[in-house]
């Protein structure tokens, strides 16, 4: 069984600082990962993907990738008050038919 | 921007009824999925579908699900027969192709009282 793991949370930050939001999964056989912002009652976003090892940057964002240690971060500089959301990580495993396996999320709140 | 679109944002129906859910994927996509969410709970996969066939589905999806693409630009889900457990946000996504970025539509919130 494919899984995906989250803490829930809530990561509470100041307005500037940089939020680390964390996801470990189940199986070595991964094949990409993907970060998803959903506000309450709204559908997920996307923001970032990442498929190979290392680090990945998207102006404020940063995906990070490690396969050994079966470890995915997104890291959100300069965080704002509209950051404040849920964001879920969800993989994409080997024999998975393209399907997405997401963790619960992990909810953000940014405080000015 | 080209989105996923959703029809409709919300669905009330009685237990037993049938329901379809409709979808009109990104038009350059090829691949096409439902996923659900309970309310609280996390995103879960239902089915995906490319080149009009199913790809794979999960255990939710059961015999009274379905799925369709009647004509070039819709992507439907049908429920034949609602249960109270049904009730959730249903999420249909596309991608361009298998192992590409996939993105969601506004959702349906189905209601089964």
């Amino acid at each position: 069984q494919k899984e995906v793991e989250q803490n829930s949370g809530p990561l509470s930050v100041p307005e500037g600082a940089i939020a680390s939001l964390n996801c470990t999964y189940s199986d070595r056989v991964s094949q990409s990962f993907f970060w998803y912002r959903q506000y309450s009652g709204k559908s997920p976003e996307l923001i970032m993907s990442i498929y190979s090892n290392g680090d990945k940057e998207d102006g404020r964002f940063t995906a990070q990738l490690n396969k050994a240690s079966q470890y995915v971060s997104l890291l959100i500089r300069d965080s704002q008050p509209s950051d404040s959301a849920t964001y879920l990580c969800a993989g994409m495993f080997s024999g998975g038919y393209n399907k997405l396996i997401f963790g619960a999320g992990t909810r953000l709140a940014v405080h000015p | 921007e080209p989105e996923v679109t959703q029809t409709p944002s919300h669905q009330v129906t009685q237990m037993g009824q049938e329901v379809i859910l409709r979808c009109v994927p990104i038009s350059n996509h090829l691949y096409f999925y439902w996923y659900r969410q309970i309310l609280g709970q996390k995103v879960e996969f239902l089915v995906s579908f490319y080149n009009n066939e199913i790809s794979e589905k999960s255990e939710i999806f059961d015999d009274q699900f379905s799925v369709e693409r009647p004509d070039g630009s819709n992507f439907t889900l049908k429920i034949r027969s609602t249960k109270l457990e049904d009730s959730a946000m249903y999420f249909c996504a596309s991608s361009v192709a298998g192992l590409n970025e996939q993105y969601f539509g506004p959702g349906t919130r189905l209601t089964v009282t």
